[in-house]
Parts: structure tokens; C-alpha cells; sequence
């Protein structure tokens, strides 16, 4: 399979504990973007990067999430101190974009389940 | 502020006929749009992409219409079947089109009844 995967799928943990997801892009693709999904909700942007580097994080992005993607292949996203209200569903998707190629489609992986109890 | 709106009630059809879902957006002038599908517990599926200059554009069963003065996009399903049932999300390029950032809406979930 040579789609997006992530790991772990799902993930329980304490509050104050802290947490590191991975997402497999596909492979040739230069962009890699995170986004959060909580029930009956669209996912909302976190942040991305063109190769290995980081070019935007949202605001939603507080000081407790780090994002990686150290080589510009795989990347990780790390929440410190976990809250009940970081539960949500995490989605990392990847695209090629190029020259004169802006909009490029998404590919999503099927995200890691975060519950903080 | 900007602002993306879906229904927020299922939409219920039968079988057979043609599901129109909307997306409404505001404080919006988006270089292109996107349309997806997500079953429960899995990622989005990217369906089709529209830019702003396109009116319309069609992929098998799926339509979309970009109506860029409304500020609306209609997706449309021909002949629609049970396993089209799913949750359909619009996205919006957001800020340059060149970051392929996407804000979403907050989906409609379709239910095709056989």
C-alpha cells in the first residue's frame, strides 16, 4: 500500500501525558500537512511543510504541539501536557505540488484517535 | 471573518435520484475549491477540485458548480447510489493558492437509501 499511514491509530492517554504521532506521507510528495477533526466537524489546519521545512502553523497551534519532519520524508507531531480538550482526531495528509501546479488534491491517512482522560 | 458553511442536516434521498449538497462561503475569494468524501473513522478522499475561473466540472457520476459572484459551490450526485452514503466536505484554498492550505466546512452527510 502506498498511501498515507499513520501511527498509532488510536491512542489513550492521561492528562498531563505526553504524546508523538507519525505520519507516512506518500513518498514522492513534497507537502505534508496536519489537521485536527473533532465529531461533526471539518478538519481544521495545523500546519505543514514544503520538504523539511515548517512554513505556517495555525494559531490553534499552541506552544504544547511541535511538528517534525526532520529529512522532509516522514513527520511527527508531539503534544506535551495533554488536556481533555486536545481529544480529537488527528489527520495527516500529503500532496505534490510544483511549478504552475498550485491546488494540488490532498491524500489523508487515516488518522490517529487521541482520547485524554 | 471567513466563514464556510454545509449543511449541517443529513440529507436523505432515495436511490436513484440526484443528491445536491452546498457549500456557502464568506470574506472569501478562494483560488480553487475542493470537494471530499470521508466515511466513519477514515481520512478524507479527495473527489474533485474547481478553480475559479472554471463554472463547472464533472467526473463520472460527481458535478461540481463554482459560482464565484453567489459565492456557492453545488456538488451534485447522479443516479446516486447506497454506497455513495458518507459525509461530503468542501475546502477552500486558503491565503495564497500556491500553500495549498485548506479550510473546510463542516460537512453534510448523505444518506442514500435503497
Amino acid at each position: 500500500d502506498t498511501g498515507v499511514s499513520q501511527n498509532p491509530r488510536h491512542k489513550i492517554t492521561k492528562r498531563g501525558q505526553n504524546v508523538t504521532f507519525r505520519c507516512d506521507p506518500i513518498s514522492e510528495h513534497n507537502r505534508l500537512y496536519w489537521y485536527r477533526q473533532t465529531l461533526g466537524q471539518g478538519p481544521e489546519f495545523l500546519t505543514y511543510f514544503q520538504n523539511e521545512a515548517q512554513l505556517e502553523k495555525s494559531r490553534l497551534l499552541s506552544d504544547r504541539f511541535s511538528a517534525e519532519r526532520p529529512k522532509g520524508s516522514f513527520s511527527t507531531l508531539e503534544i506535551q501536557r495533554t488536556e481533555q480538550g486536545d481529544s480529537a482526531m488527528y489527520l495527516c495528509a500529503s500532496s505534490l505540488v510544483g511549478s504552475g501546479r498550485a491546488g494540488a488534491e490532498q491524500y489523508f491517512g487515516p488518522g490517529t484517535r487521541l482520547t485524554v482522560t | 471573518s471567513q466563514k464556510i458553511e454545509q449543511n449541517s442536516e443529513a440529507l436523505n434521498i432515495q436511490e436513484g435520484k440526484t443528491a445536491t449538497l452546498t457549500c456557502n462561503y464568506t470574506n472569501y475569494s478562494p483560488a480553487y475549491l475542493q470537494w471530499y468524501r470521508q466515511d466513519p473513522g477514515r481520512g478524507p478522499v479527495f473527489l474533485l477540485l474547481i478553480r475559479e475561473n472554471e463554472k463547472e466540472k464533472r467526473k463520472e457520476r460527481l458535478k461540481v458548480t463554482f459560482d464565484t459572484t453567489l459565492k456557492q459551490s453545488l456538488f451534485h450526485i447522479t443516479a446516486s447510489q447506497p454506497a455513495d452514503s458518507a459525509t461530503y466536505l468542501c475546502a477552500l484554498a486558503s491565503g495564497s493558492s500556491n500553500t495549498g492550505k485548506l479550510i473546510f466546512g463542516q460537512g453534510t452527510t448523505l444518506q442514500v437509501k435503497p
